[in-house]
This record gives C-alpha cells, structure tokens and sequence, in this order.
C-alpha cells in the first residue's frame, strides 16, 4: 500500500538551479498539500489543490511554483532554488469531503541548496 | 489568523510517569484539532482527532474551548512512544481544508 508517494528522497542543489519534486498518490484523494519542515518552525504549507487543474498558495508560497495536471500528482518546482529552501518537504493527501478529514503524508524530501 | 502554540521543545519523562502535551491554539470559528506522530524514521501519521473522542495508544486529548487547548495525555508513557508530536488546527474554508501546525514537542521516555 504506497499511499504517498515523493521522489526524490535526497537532493543537493547549487544556488540558482532548478528542480521538482514529485508526489504521486494513490488513494483517489482531491485534495492535495505541499509542505516544508524546518527546525523550530513546524510544518508550514507552501501551496495545495482542491483538484485536478486547480492550485493555490498557502502560507509561504514564495520561490515555489506548482501543477496538478493529473489528479494522483502534484508536482513542486523550485525555479531558482536558493539556501533559504534548504528545508524537508512533505506532501500529503485527503480527502475532500466533511470535516476532520485527515491527511496522509509521504515520506518526505531533504533539499539541501547549496 | 489561527495559529497553534506547542510550548514545549522537548519533553521528557520516565517510563511508566503520566505524559501531558500540550497545545493552545487560536481560531475565531469552530475548531477541528488533530494530534500527529512522527516516529524515527517514519512518515508522519494521525494519532487522534477530537471530534472521535476516541483512545489511540493510550492517548486521549480533550478539547477544551474556554483554554483553547487540546493536551495530549497518556496515564503511563512507554519507550515506544519516543517521538515527535505535531499539534494540528483543521479549517474548512467551503473550497478547501486546510491544517496550520504547531512547531512540535519531541518526547522522550527513559527507563
């Protein structure tokens, strides 16, 4: 049972490249979050999707960009990554309807920018 | 704007001593509080949501609107519940559901 899926685990980028992170779920759930975990600081939402083709900002949405073409991916981009993005990212996944919904997370991913 | 306080970094406790954490948060509409678990290693996971007012592990956490807080306590800790505990405030916005997490206590439990 995959659940959540994010790849890749492990990243080490140079300032100013460009990569994405991918999270793939499997559980037919619509609603979709991107997170980031940093020391100190929780879990902070960075964007999330209601649905296929739909996408919004959460609450630190900045040097990221995001796309949910197909409804079981949802997909993180780091344009120019800097060293403030050096961070966990965690996706999750719920479903949409009611309320206490829960959400279930992948395993994450470890960025370093260097 | 909602916002949840855990004030604790770490606790740490014996093994069989009683576990309180702790967690406030702030919200102008209803509530919906969730307690998550990380485990070494692991993907972080429910533990407990108040509206099931149920016993996971042996955790239990009451909310209480007039301190608007949701403790998670255990009577008798065990080593196995070493983790990291994320305290969570559930809003549902009409288009969206969307959780705003508190900064996490790691507990420790010793022999």
């Amino acid at each position: 049972n995959a659940g959540v899926t994010q790849t890749p685990k492990f990243r080490v980028l140079k300032t100013g490249q460009s990569m994405t992170l991918l999270c793939a779920q499997d559980m037919n759930h619509e609603y979709m979050y991107w997170y980031r975990q940093d020391p100190g600081m929780g879990l902070r939402l960075i964007h999330y999707s209601v649905g296929e083709g739909t996408t919004a900002k959460g609450e630190v949405p900045d040097g990221y960009n995001v796309s949910r073409l197909k409804k079981q991916n949802f997909l993180l981009g780091l344009e120019s990554a800097a060293p403030s993005q050096t961070s966990v990212y965690f996706c999750a996944s719920s479903v949409s309807l009611g309320r206490n919904q829960p959400q279930h997370f992948g395993d994450g991913t470890r960025l370093s920018i260097l | 704007a909602q916002r949840v306080t855990q004030p604790e970094k770490l606790l740490s406790v014996f093994k069989g001593a009683p576990v309180e954490l702790k967690c406030n948060y702030s919200y102008s509409g209803s509530p919906e509080l969730f307690w998550y678990v990380q485990y070494s290693r692991q993907r972080l996971q429910l533990l407990l949501r108040h509206i099931s007012r149920e016993s996971i592990k042996g955790f239990t956490a009451d909310l209480n609107k007039g301190e608007t807080s949701f403790h998670l306590k255990k009577p008798f800790a065990q080593e196995e519940d070493s983790a990291m505990y994320y305290c969570a405030l559930g809003i549902n916005t009409g288009t969206a559901s969307k959780l705003t997490f508190g900064t996490g206590t790691r507990l420790q439990v010793t022999l």
